[in-house]
């Protein structure tokens, strides 16, 4: 059975790096097919894809955040971490990881998620 | 990048009733389309990809349809628990995007 756990903090102040951790078990991301991204949800609002990482390391971001994030495999090989830099109180949300689902078909849809980590900016 | 565009923002039935949910494209998505259902305090829940393909575990109740920039999600009869927030989601374009969201609520 695959899980994801993500863990942070859950305050961070404006302008400082929000560094999250994605923790799994149930597959192995170096495993061909594989992938983990990483999603937001403001409060009452709707979901944003904000990276992607891939087995081979490839990795994706959304453009209009790019230049804030870095997405990585953690060292021990069951985590990925996201940085994102220059927090401001609208990247107010619950941030999720998610893996990939491989159906017949690789594709970037997401079948199992963690509980999500909510994150508030503020001073 | 891809806008999605969901209607109705909101829909009110009863259990047993069918529901039908909209999705529409700004550009075209092929059969890339997906819808996640998320209830309050959890995290989404795949129901559906490439428009018409039953994620693991989902009940045949739920079912996909549409192509290019229009897509539906159906409900055949609403049981109890299914009252809660769908999301579509394109893996077309990079990069990948999210509907707003359409809350089916108990009329």
């Amino acid at each position: 059975q695959i899980t994801l756990k993500e863990s942070g903090p859950t305050l961070v102040k404006p302008t400082q790096t929000l560094t999250l951790t994605c923790t799994f078990s149930g597959f192995s991301l170096s495993t061909s097919g594989e992938g983990v991204a990483w999603i937001r949800q403001p409060p009452g609002q709707a979901l944003e894809w904000l990276a992607l990482i891939y087995w081979d390391d490839d990795k994706r971001y959304t453009p209009s955040q790019e230049s804030r994030l870095t997405i990585s495999k953690g060292a021990s090989g069951d985590q990925v971490v996201l940085t994102m830099t220059n927090m401001d109180p609208v990247d107010t949300a619950t941030y999720y990881c998610a893996h990939r689902l491989i159906a017949d078909s690789v594709t970037e849809n997401f079948d199992f998620w963690g509980q999500g980590a909510l994150v508030t900016v503020s001073s | 990048e891809i806008v999605l565009t969901q209607s109705p923002a909101t829909l009110s039935l009863s259990p047993g009733e069918r529901a039908t949910l909209s999705c529409r494209a700004s550009q075209r998505v092929s059969q890339y389309l997906a819808w996640y259902q998320q209830k309050p305090g959890q995290a989404p829940r795949l129901l559906i990809f490439d428009t018409s393909k039953r994620a693991t575990g989902i009940p045949a109740r739920f079912s996909g349809s549409g192509s290019g920039t229009d897509f539906t999600l159906t409900i055949s009869s609403l049981e109890p628990e299914d009252f809660a927030v769908y999301f579509c989601q394109q893996r077309s374009t990079w990069p990948l995007t999210f509907g707003p969201g359409t809350t089916v609520d108990v009329k």
